[in-house]
């Protein structure tokens, strides 16, 4: 079965860091661009970044909000994504997903498998 | 960064009803869109990909169209497990971007 299954999160004090992790399953993990998506309460959805497949040299890309904050790494030999997010601030409380981007191939099974989504909740 | 304008934001239906999303993008993202259907406490779910292609296991009521600047979700006849959240996202650029989302509420 191809799946995504999360850890991480929780509550975290204002200026803290945290680690999200996100576990593949099911498909051939190094083929597939990472992304990380995340939604604050009762607002919309907001891409957060993504990690390219070995084949794209691995490297990141991110959204303005986190650039400078946010660090998404991989570890293909065990199927795991890493979102690290520094300096964190009220506004990055939310649900995060993660969820296998571009396949290099075609588009056609982009953003289709999601992780379960895990909260983060900044407060003092 | 390519901005994702979706209309309406909320639209009030009966069951039966058709109704229709609109995504338009700041610039062409050459059909690289996908649309997503959540609803409350739930993970989004893919309905479309590519502007047009429908997702397996998704029922045929659902559609999208359109190419380079405007793109279309349509339900053509609304039924009660429906009533969610619908949001768009190109991916031909980076950053990603999302559509605000539609909020499809029983009339």
């Amino acid at each position: 079965e191809v799946q995504l299954v999360q850890s991480g999160g929780g509550l975290v004090q204002p200026g803290q860091s945290l680690r999200l992790s996100c576990i593949a399953s099911g498909f051939t993990f190094g083929d597939y661009y990472m992304s990380w998506v995340r939604q604050a309460p009762g607002k919309g959805l907001e891409w957060v970044g993504f990690i390219r497949g070995k084949a794209s040299g691995g490297t990141t890309e991110y959204a303005a909000a986190v650039k400078g904050r946010a660090s998404i790494s991989r570890d293909d030999s065990n199927s795991i994504a890493y979102l690290q997010l520094n300096s964190l601030k009220t506004e990055d409380t939310g649900v995060y997903y993660c969820t296998r981007d571009y396949g290099g191939t075609n588009s056609a099974d982009t953003f289709e498998i999601w992780g379960q989504g895990t909260m983060v909740t900044v407060s003092s | 960064d390519i901005q994702m304008t979706q209309s309406p934001s909320a639209v009030s239906a009966s069951v039966g009803d058709r109704v229709t999303i609109t995504c338009r993008a700041s610039q062409g993202i050459n059909n690289y869109l996908v649309w997503f259907q959540q609803k409350p406490g739930e993970v989004p779910k893919r309905l479309i990909y590519g502007s047009s292609g429908l997702q397996s296991g998704v029922p045929s009521r659902f559609s999208g169209s359109g190419s380079g600047t405007e793109f279309t979700l349509t339900i053509s006849s609304l039924q009660p497990e429906d009533f969610a959240t619908y949001y768009c996202l190109q991916h031909n650029t980076n950053p990603r971007t999302f559509g605000q989302g539609t909020k499809v509420e029983i009339k």
